[in-house]
């Protein structure tokens, strides 16, 4: 089946550096690719769509400066969250829609923790 | 805008037991609509889903109906077992989009 995976699993760092979470598709290409932040016992709230190629379309409220995405590749996004600060804390989640499934399927990774010290 | 509602957790119940959470959402046109299940450790996956008003989605012994009139998709298993312990998300998508509108979340813890 189709699997995408994140790294890293989880991540410390300090307040005001940038850090970086990648998402990849191991066994197909995603030409679309979402990215949802997760809060405790609150629900998934996608923050942008990345599309191969093509800056990310971001959600009202997320600001697109401090959470830069790029999708290089059919196979990998990458989320910055740049000068981090303590309220950025928090579960990010990445999906990859499986190109000609039609159902408008998404697989999700197993998710970074980010806490900002 | 899009909106799903489902039930607060958590819900505990023994093993063999009947299990429904409730979902129910507010959509413009004819959304699609999904189960995705969390399991501990691990990233969603998506449990059924259905496409139409009247659909039955199911997978595992899962079960949950396309009801446009009461704008409801609410998931039922007859037997819970302990590997059915996780967090299940009730989710919609509008037609024509690949977005996901995720309700907050239910887990069930099943004990034996």
């Amino acid at each position: 089946g189709a699997v995408v995976s994140q790294h890293p699993s989880w991540v410390i760092c300090k307040s005001g550096t940038s850090v970086k979470i990648e998402c990849r598709s191991l066994d197909f290409q995603a030409t679309t690719m979402f990215w949802y932040r997760q809060f405790p016992k609150q629900s998934l709230m996608l923050m942008a769509t990345s599309n191969e190629g093509s800056k990310a379309t971001y959600e009202q409220g997320v600001e697109k400066d401090k959470f830069l995405i790029n999708h290089a590749s059919l196979t990998l996004s990458t989320l910055t969250v740049t000068s981090a600060h303590p309220e950025d804390s928090s579960f990010y989640i990445c999906s990859a829609r499986v190109p000609g499934t039609g159902g408008y399927e998404q697989y999700f990774g197993p998710g970074t923790r980010l806490t900002v010290t | 805008g899009n909106s799903v509602t489902q039930m607060e957790g958590p819900v505990t119940l023994s093993e063999e037991a009947f299990l429904t959470i409730n979902c129910t959402y507010t959509a413009t046109g004819y959304p699609s609509l999904f189960w995705y299940v969390q399991y501990p450790g691990e990233g969603l996956q998506l449990l059924l889903k259905a496409t139409k008003a009247d659909d039955k989605g199911s997978n595992k012994g899962f079960e949950a109906t396309y009801r446009k009139e009461t704008t409801s998709f609410h998931l039922e298993k007859g037997s819970v077992q302990v590997s059915d312990s996780a967090v299940y998300f009730c989710a919609l998508s509008r037609a024509g989009s690949y977005q996901l509108t995720f309700g907050k979340g239910t887990k069930l813890s099943v004990i034996p």
